[in-house]
Formats: C-alpha cells, sequence, structure tokens
C-alpha cells in the first residue's frame, strides 16, 4: 500500500498563498495523486486529483514533480476558511482494485487572520 | 442532489454492547467505504462494500463488520464494545470506489463514545 509523506502542521496568513507539500516516493505508475481537506466536525471533502500534468480548479492548484515522487497542493490566497486538515492520498486507476487507500494525519493548516 | 448522510450523528454507548450506524450514499453511488477516525491514528480504513460484496477489508478485529444492501445503503457493527472504540466513523460513497477519478464523498460522521 502507497504512503504519503506530509508535515504535521503548517501556518499562513489570510490571503497569502500556500503551498502544502506531499512526498510519495513509493507511488505507483497507475496512481492518482489526490488531496482531501477535513474542515472541523466535519467529513473530509475532495479538493483536487492530478496524474502527471499540473492542474487547476476552483479550489486549488495541484503541482506535481516530473518524477512524480512529490506534490505540492497551492492555496492561492488562504482565507479563514481554509483552515483544515489537508490529506494528500494516491489512489489505483483500475476499478476493484484491492489496495487501500492510507490516509496518514495529513497537514494541519492554521490560517490567521 | 442529497449527500451522504449518517445516522446517529452522536450516541454514549457502555463497554460490552454492541453499536449498529446506518449509511446512505449519493444516489447512483454503489461502493461504501467505512472509516475510523481517532485524534492520533488520523483515518483508518474499516472496509468497502460495492454491490452489496465486501470488496477490501483493514486491519480491524472480527468485532468490526459491515454489510450493504441492494438499494446501497450500508451498515456497520461493533459488537463488544471497549473503550478504545471511541471515535468519529466516517462513511464515504463513490461511484465505483477506489479508483482514480472516483471523487469519494463522506458524511459528518457519527461520533461514538464508549464509557
Amino acid at each position: 500500500d502507497a504512503k504519503t509523506t506530509q508535515p504535521n502542521s503548517m501556518e499562513s496568513n489570510e490571503e497569502e498563498p500556500v503551498h502544502l507539500p506531499c512526498n510519495h516516493s513509493t507511488i505507483s505508475g497507475t496512481d492518482y495523486i489526490h488531496w482531501y481537506r477535513q474542515l472541523p466536525s466535519q467529513g473530509p471533502e475532495y479538493v483536487i486529483h492530478g496524474l502527471t500534468s499540473n492542474v487547476n480548479n476552483r479550489m486549488a492548484s495541484l503541482a506535481i514533480a516530473e518524477d512524480r515522487k512529490s506534490s505540492t497542493l497551492i492555496l492561492h490566497r488562504a482565507t479563514l476558511r481554509d483552515a483544515a486538515v489537508y490529506y494528500c492520498i494516491l489512489s489505483p486507476r483500475n476499478a476493484g482494485n484491492n489496495r487501500k487507500l492510507i490516509w496518514g494525519l495529513g497537514t494541519s493548516l492554521a490560517v490567521n487572520p | 442532489k442529497a449527500g451522504v448522510t449518517q445516522t446517529p450523528r452522536y450516541l454514549i454507548k457502555t463497554r460490552g454492547q454492541q453499536v449498529t450506524l446506518s449509511c446512505s450514499p449519493i444516489s447512483g453511488h454503489r461502493s461504501v467505504s467505512w472509516y475510523q477516525q481517532t485524534p492520533g491514528q488520523g483515518l483508518q480504513f474499516l472496509f468497502e462494500y460495492f454491490s452489496e460484496t465486501q470488496r477490501n477489508k483493514g486491519n480491524f478485529p472480527g468485532r468490526f463488520s459491515g454489510r450493504q444492501f441492494s438499494n446501497s445503503r450500508s451498515e456497520m457493527n461493533v459488537s463488544t464494545l471497549e473503550l478504545g472504540d471511541s471515535a468519529l466513523y466516517l462513511c464515504a460513497s463513490s461511484l465505483e470506489g477506489q479508483k482514480s477519478g472516483n471523487t469519494i464523498y463522506f458524511g459528518e460522521g457519527s461520533w461514538l463514545t464508549v464509557v
């Protein structure tokens, strides 16, 4: 089961960009990189995912290293509502794959006003 | 469309008792996964059901079990409760399960306290 490594916590100021790193050195060629975040007292919610190319959506951007062994979630302008635990996980491409998703403890992001 | 619904939201049980938690996935989703979340351990995968069959299982004792019905609704059961079972239990649904491109949608969870 492929694991990811993230810093336990990070801090940012409101309206500044935030770069959340994730290492996944054992990533398989068929794994997608997914990011979720968990706001206080809620279940995790999807943020973004990608395979090889950088990805952008309304919530964030995902920058993937050329060797795919690391990635960075970018929040372009942090708001107080972005304070959450961010999880980086590897998702197998094939349906029915027996490999389990490994969530880890994620990165707890604090946003200062 | 309605999200993932979990019931009950909060419950308190006594050691030795058993508990059943319920999850209604998003309409059309055939995969339901269950996770246990505790402060020190993060999200721990319990099991995944797809079309009424258990497709994957985490490293939990046999006291933890689940099932999925034909309408994709799922229940998980914990028997002979222990203090260490106190946790947030999260249900997640997706179209086809743990597959790239399949977004996983979580419910708000069921908070279980064992006393």
